[in-house]
């Protein structure tokens, strides 16, 4: 099946740095990426909705200046958490979907944990 | 916005059990995806179905358009059955974006 592969799969980083997430599809191209959050015990939650090439749509209440997300081909999307706190410290998961809403499944990532000291 | 109710929250079964989890939602849908998290956090994606039933392995999904509902049944339990299942449907009508419920925490004992 398809693959859907993210990098780095755990970071911990210092209250102030940034960190950059890649989430890749492997072996399909992707014409739209999600990116989703998790805290601990609580449902995925929908962050941005990427399309290879224009501006990501972020969710209401998603900060895109603190979220920043490039979906430079249709195979590879980044987010990078800007000058991050502890209340950023989740777990970070991506998708990829080949086709249209409704006619292809979305392909996730294993997933990134990210700690903020 | 779609709403969607798993159940039960957290299921204990013998290994060799059959195990029934439960979805329902609110709006109208294209498809219905089940979803399984390991422990690590990693989520695999195991059904997008839209009418009837699928089966893959140990694996069936059912889902009844008219009634808002979908089932995932496991046949002849396995511990590494644990998991969280999570149920996840189009936020509106033929959206893209889903939303999800908030899993059932299945632990298989052997």
């Amino acid at each position: 099946g398809a693959v859907v592969s993210q990098h780095p799969s755990w970071v911990i980083c210092k209250s102030g740095t940034s960190v950059k997430i890649e989430c890749r599809s492997l072996d399909f191209q992707a014409t739209t990426m999600f990116w989703y959050r998790q805290f601990p015990k609580q449902s995925l939650m929908l962050m941005a909705t990427s399309n290879e090439g224009s501006k990501a749509t972020y969710e209401q209440g998603v900060e895109k200046d603190k979220f920043l997300i490039n979906h430079a081909s249709l195979t590879l999307s980044t987010l990078t958490v800007t000058s991050a706190h502890p209340e950023d410290s989740s777990f970070y998961i991506c998708s990829a979907q080949q086709g249209l809403a409704g006619t292809d499944t979305q392909y996730f990532g294993p997933g990134t944990r990210l700690t903020v000291l | 916005k779609n709403e969607v109710e798993q159940s039960p929250q957290n299921l204990t079964a013998q290994e060799g059990e059959f195990i029934t989890i439960n979805c329902s939602y609110s709006v109208g849908i294209s498809a219905l995806h089940w979803l399984q998290q390991h422990p690590g956090g990693g989520i695999v994606s195991l059904f997008m179905l839209s009418s009837g039933k699928k089966k893959h392995g140990r694996l069936i999904a059912t889902i009844n358009i008219q009634e808002k509902h979908s089932s995932l049944h496991i046949t002849a339990s396995h511990p590494r059955d644990s998991a969280v299942y999570i149920c996840a449907v189009p936020a509106q009508g033929g959206s893209e974006k889903l939303v999800f419920g908030k899993g059932t925490k299945l632990t298989v004992n052997p």
